[in-house]
């Protein structure tokens, strides 16, 4: 098993560019997350979903849409890139029932 | 919302020595309570966790404690070591794994002096 894997590893935007986050898990986990890490911030949850076609929005959801259409892969897009979103993106799954989440290495971005 | 506070942001301890770090939560409602290590530059990983009807739970030099009363739960490392040193973080969640995400404190970084 791969577990969970993201890309691309690094991404610098220009501001008002889009972009899709790739996150994929090949554990058919029903549980995926996306949360962002700032400095002195701690994690951040943005986007989760609980089964394809189910999904919800967390703390910081703005900016950034989500879908599910399968169970293996779910994507973060940024519609309109903006200095703000400088971060580093991790996503997370876990089985429907279990607490234990797993994170993918992550994916740091830099929006100019 | 759910808000987590964590403390201290930083400690140092001496190599051998115990280390204990504290999170308050504001949501009674909450009953999942994870730790996860984080080095630098890595993914979070868990280490301990705990749900609301367990008072205390222990892993070898690990142990993490919880007081609902109080809505505190805290870490405990014993026996320090050098590999130790990290950003801890503590967490919160009502329904436990991924079921409706978790919400996290701002970290500790833990450093092990030699």
């Amino acid at each position: 098993n791969a577990g969970v894997t993201q890309t691309p590893k690094f991404q610098v935007l220009k501001t008002g560019q889009s972009m899709t986050l790739q996150c994929a898990q090949d554990m058919n986990h029903e549980y995926m997350s996306w949360y962002r890490q700032d400095p002195g911030m701690g994690l951040r949850l943005i986007h989760y979903s609980v089964g394809a076609g189910i999904t919800d929005q967390g703390e910081v959801p703005n900016g950034y849409n989500v879908s599910r259409s399968t169970t293996e892969d779910f994507p973060l897009r940024l519609l309109s890139a903006a200095p703000s979103q400088t971060s580093v993106y991790f996503c997370a799954s876990s089985y429907l029932g279990a607490d234990t989440q797993y994170f993918g290495p992550g994916t740091r971005l830099t929006v100019l | 919302g759910e808000n987590v506070e964590q403390h201290p942001s930083t400690l140092s301890v001496q190599e051998g020595d115990s280390a204990v770090i504290k999170c308050t939560y504001s949501d009674s409602a909450s009953n999942y309570f994870p730790w996860y290590k984080q080095e630098l530059g890595k993914r979070p990983q868990l280490i301990i966790d705990i749900r609301s009807n367990v008072g205390e739970k222990k892993d070898q030099r690990i142990a993490v404690t919880l007081n609902k009363t109080a809505k505190h739960f805290s870490l405990h490392i014993t026996e320090t070591q050098p590999e130790d040193s990290a950003v801890y973080f503590c967490a919160a969640s009502k329904r436990g794994g991924g079921a409706d995400g978790l919400t996290f404190g701002k970290g500790t970084h833990l450093i092990i002096q030699p």
